[in-house]
């Protein structure tokens, strides 16, 4: 079965810094990979996704996220936050091959300060 | 175009009662999954529905069972409801088209609160 790890419960940083949400996966077979925002008291809006393809993907709101096999993972980026993008993120990942469901990360909230 | 609804917003309960949360897919969609999120936690899948069949279940109890009608839409029903079923419960939708990945949209969810 596969798993999903997110490594920080909560991240905070100032406006207009840069910042990396982290994301590491395990499953024995090849995985497709999500990042979802949810804002509070709504759900989950999909941000980006590698299916296959450049290992480099880029989403909505200026957010990318790279995918790198070797070491299983899928880390979030964004060169410049601003305070909407104060959010809960989930990594999520699916098998790319026979039936499967979403299986997602315990979510990092994500604090924009001024 | 019309997303995922779906209602209640929120709900209180007590324990040892049923509850039943409704969804409506997207427009052209045929399938339906339920999702569970507790408190600080990631959204856990329950089942999915494709043309009115169980398609999937994740490990939740025989007490929660769901419906899927002929225009897609949804129930999800709990059974003797306990503390620890308070959450938000999250529906999505999407359309199965033969291809492994079907993107799944989401609605607001149900917020359930067992007292």
């Amino acid at each position: 079965a596969q798993s999903v790890t997110q490594l920080d419960s909560q991240v905070p940083v100032f406006e207009e810094a840069p910042v990396e949400l982290r994301c590491n996966y395990s499953s024995s077979v090849s995985v497709y990979l999500f990042w979802y925002v949810q804002y509070p008291n709504q759900g989950l809006q999909l941000l980006l996704k590698y299916l296959s393809g450049s290992t480099l993907v880029k989403g909505i709101n200026g957010f990318e996220a790279e995918f790198n096999k070797s070491q299983t993972s899928f880390h979030l980026r964004k060169p410049s936050v601003h305070i909407s993008d104060t959010a809960e993120y989930f990594c999520a990942v699916i098998l790319n091959s026979g039936y499967s469901t979403l299986t997602f990360g315990k979510g990092t909230m994500l604090l924009v300060s001024p | 175009e019309t997303g995922v609804t779906q209602s209640p917003t929120h709900l209180i309960k007590t324990r040892g009662q049923q509850v039943t949360l409704r969804c409506s897919s997207q427009s052209g969609h045929n399938t339906v999954s339920w999702y569970q999120q507790a408190l600080g936690q990631g959204p856990q899948f329950i089942f999915q529905y494709y043309r009115e069949e169980e398609n999937g279940r994740g490990n939740f109890p025989p007490r929660f069972s769901g419906l899927q009608f002929p225009n897609y839409s949804s129930e999800l029903n709990v059974n003797a409801l306990e503390l620890d079923d308070s959450a938000l419960y999250l529906c999505a939708s999407s359309l199965t088209s033969g291809g492994v990945y079907n993107e799944q949209f989401f609605g607001p969810g149900t917020r359930l609160t067992v007292l």
